[in-house]
């Protein structure tokens, strides 16, 4: 069935430095993708989302990238900060259903 | 706007007891989602429903659990009767048309 993956389950950055978060999803027509932010005892909160006819989109210190040829999306986030420590998950959507594919989801932890 | 509204937020019964969990989504959105998060299984889709239709149940684990959708400002997911193994963090999320689907804080369920 579909899938999507992270590459790693826990991330530790130095609290000033750039984080990458990797995902890969399994079904190539998958054409909207999202990264969500779940903190501690909330909800997934959206960061930024991209729509497969495009390859970057920036937001405020956070950047998403998509690979279709090799089914990979990133977040980048610039000056990671205390704030953002949390765990962070990409969904894929396909249009035309109405599923989301969640990952299982990258803890971000800052050290100051 | 408020956001999607969940309830209760922390809930501890007993095994075999009626669990009823509720939502209230965004107004306006029309499309609304039950998800069950495990630190096994991760975000798990129970049930989705668009213009108050439930569409697609096949998520529900089994004939243990039921949702309705009255209206289109409320929603519940009922459990009767709960066993240790639902204990779980349930969401509920809506959204527009399309989108990203924008997600309640959630109700943790701990059966005993």
């Amino acid at each position: 069935g579909e899938s999507v993956g992270l590459h790693l389950p826990t991330l530790s950055v130095q609290e000033g430095d750039n984080s990458i978060i990797n995902c890969a999803y399994s079904n190539s027509a998958s054409d909207y993708f999202i990264w969500y932010k779940q903190e501690s005892g909330k909800g997934p909160q959206f960061i930024i989302d991209i729509r497969s006819n495009m390859d970057k989109r920036q937001g405020q210190r956070v950047t998403v990238l998509l690979n279709k040829t090799v089914k990979h999306l990133s977040l980048q986030i610039a000056a990671t900060q205390p704030g953002d420590s949390a765990v962070y998950f990409c969904a894929a959507y396909t249009s035309g259903t109405y599923k989301y594919i969640f990952g299982t989801g990258t803890r971000l932890k800052v050290l100051a | 706007d408020a956001g999607v509204i969940q309830s209760p937020r922390h809930e501890v019964t007993e095994m075999g007891q009626e669990v009823t969990l509720r939502c209230k989504p965004i107004s306006g959105h029309n499309s609304l989602f039950w998800y069950r998060q495990t630190m096994m299984r991760g975000l798990e889709l129970l049930i989705y429903f668009n213009n108050n239709v439930p569409i697609d149940d096949s998520g529900m684990p089994e004939d243990r659990f039921s949702a309705k959708m009255p209206n289109a400002s409320f929603s519940t997911l009922k459990i009767q009767p709960s066993e240790p193994r639902d204990s779980a963090v349930y969401f509920c999320a809506s959204r527009p048309t399309s989108g990203e689907l924008f997600f309640g804080e959630g109700s943790r369920l701990t059966v005993l």
